[in-house]
């Protein structure tokens, strides 16, 4: 059972332009997370999703970033005009909704020049 | 709101030796979830232990054991026989049960001395 996917694992982007990471959960979870670390800090909630719905976003900032999850394919976040205090390390995170544990992928992560 | 708090940003151990890592946290709930995740260079984020707050007994994977004080909210992480493989960083982290998000501490980077 492979695990937790993400690509890229290293996103480079002018400021400006759009970043878009994706994220394949393990097979038959249906539960997905996104997570940001800044550099020297440890991660941070920003969403929650299960498929074709977003349960939790309290931790998304309110404009530019947006995510989903559909009912086929890979989770996307999705960050417009990025800016140099974007860079960070982006992970998800998937559940099988049937036991309190989640499965980090590798991260993706992401430069602003 | 849940806060996780770790006040020790970094720590040395000497191989085959015993290291203890703290963490606190503050929550209003009397049922929830903590964990300890090890992050090695790769990044990659490892669950190492597991404690749910309704369980008296302590968790233990192996080397790693933690001491779950409830009342005090502290749930600290003792790593026996340090190795090489785990210098890293470890997070403490908080959740309220399945379907929720975690909280994470700022993390502690352990250096293990040969």
């Amino acid at each position: 059972n492979a695990g937790v996917m993400q690509n890229p694992r290293h996103l480079v982007r002018r400021r400006g332009q759009e970043a878009r990471l994706r994220c394949s959960p393990m097979k038959g979870h249906s539960h997905v997370y996104w997570y940001r670390q800044l550099p020297e800090e440890g991660l941070k909630f920003m969403v929650y999703l299960q498929k074709e719905n977003i349960i939790d976003e309290s931790g998304m900032p309110k404009e530019r970033f947006s995510a989903e999850f559909p009912k086929e394919g890979p989770s996307i976040l999705r960050i417009q005009q990025v800016v140099r205090g974007d860079s960070a390390a982006y992970f998800c995170a998937s559940s099988p909704g049937s036991r309190n544990e989640q499965f980090f992928g590798p991260g993706t992560r992401l430069t602003v020049l | 709101a849940q806060t996780v708090t770790q006040s020790q940003p970094e720590m040395s151990v000497q191989e085959a030796e015993t290291v203890t890592l703290s963490c606190t946290y503050d929550t209003s709930e009397s049922d929830y979830y903590l964990f300890w995740y090890k992050q090695p260079p790769s990044r990659q984020m490892i669950l190492v232990i597991r404690q749910e707050a309704y369980k008296q007994q302590n968790a233990t994977e192996n080397r790693f054991s933690v001491n779950f004080q409830k009342a005090a909210k502290s749930f600290s992480l003792k790593i026996s026989d340090s190795q090489l493989g785990d210098a890293a960083m470890y997070f403490c982290a908080y959740n309220r049960g399945n379907f929720n998000k975690f909280y994470f501490g700022s993390g502690t980077k352990l250096n293990v001395k040969p």
